[in-house]
């Protein structure tokens, strides 16, 4: 157990509609981070925040949002959505800044979103 | 430019041999680590080792080792006398750090399956 929980673990919903995936970062944890893996693909950053701000943004699309609120969990909002924006989202967490840092991410379990 | 290149898709190995994952990678930066998880077929992502840029040796952690030859820009993953939890799809990432943000550059990944 990583200590990052991801909520849900499976979503199925159609074409057009918008859902919202959460994630709470392990406990001290400041630095989330959002990835994309669609079927049989590495993992594409989609987006970090650190502390509740935004702190780096990559190939997110503008459909896509997010934010990390003042408890640090975080929320990834997809809207519009496409049957290619079916993967596999995950979210992952690091420790603060430091010495001993040298970047591991914690991953949840991800969250499965089928569009139908 | 492709950052973090895994060139074996898949692999098959008997049970109880040594496996090598093929990982490169492209940096400017003197500074940089290097990292192998596992995904299994359940879906999380497990972090195996790490290996920093100035590590004067290869990382290793218990059958897992890291072949780690910095003027190739390579950080192979070995396994030792395999065995069949082992199959799973593997995963070579690299710290990159942009205007002061860090985050994980994923490879493609390479499956594995062990055979019995």
């Amino acid at each position: 157990d990583s200590g990052v929980t991801q909520t849900p673990k499976h979503l199925i919903t159609a074409t057009g509609q918008r859902v919202t995936l959460r994630c709470s970062p392990r406990s001290g944890d400041l630095s989330v981070y959002w990835y994309q893996q669609s079927l049989d693909q590495g993992l594409q950053f989609l987006i970090q925040y650190y502390n509740g701000e935004e702190r780096a943004k990559g190939n997110i699309l503008e459909r896509f949002s997010a934010q990390q609120f003042p408890d640090l969990h975080s929320e990834l909002n997809l809207s519009s959505l496409e049957l290619g924006d079916s993967a596999l989202y995950f979210c992952a967490s690091s420790v603060r800044a430091g010495p001993a840092n040298t970047g591991e991410l914690f991953f949840g379990e991800g969250s499965r979103l089928t569009v139908l | 430019a492709q950052k973090i290149t895994q060139t074996q898709p898949g692999m098959f190995v008997q049970e109880k041999e040594a496996v090598t994952l093929d990982c490169t990678y492209d940096t400017s930066d003197p500074s940089y680590g290097l990292f192998w998880y596992k995904q299994p077929s359940s879906g999380e992502m497990i972090f195996l080792i790490y290996q920093g840029s100035y590590d004067q040796q290869n990382a290793t952690e218990g059958r897992y080792s890291l072949n780690f030859q910095k003027a190739r820009k390579s950080a192979n993953l070995v396994i030792s006398a395999s065995q069949l939890g082992d199959s799973a799809m593997y995963f070579c990432a690299m710290r990159e750090i942009t205007q002061g943000a860090q985050k994980l550059v994923f490879g493609q990944g390479t499956r594995l399956t062990i055979n019995p």
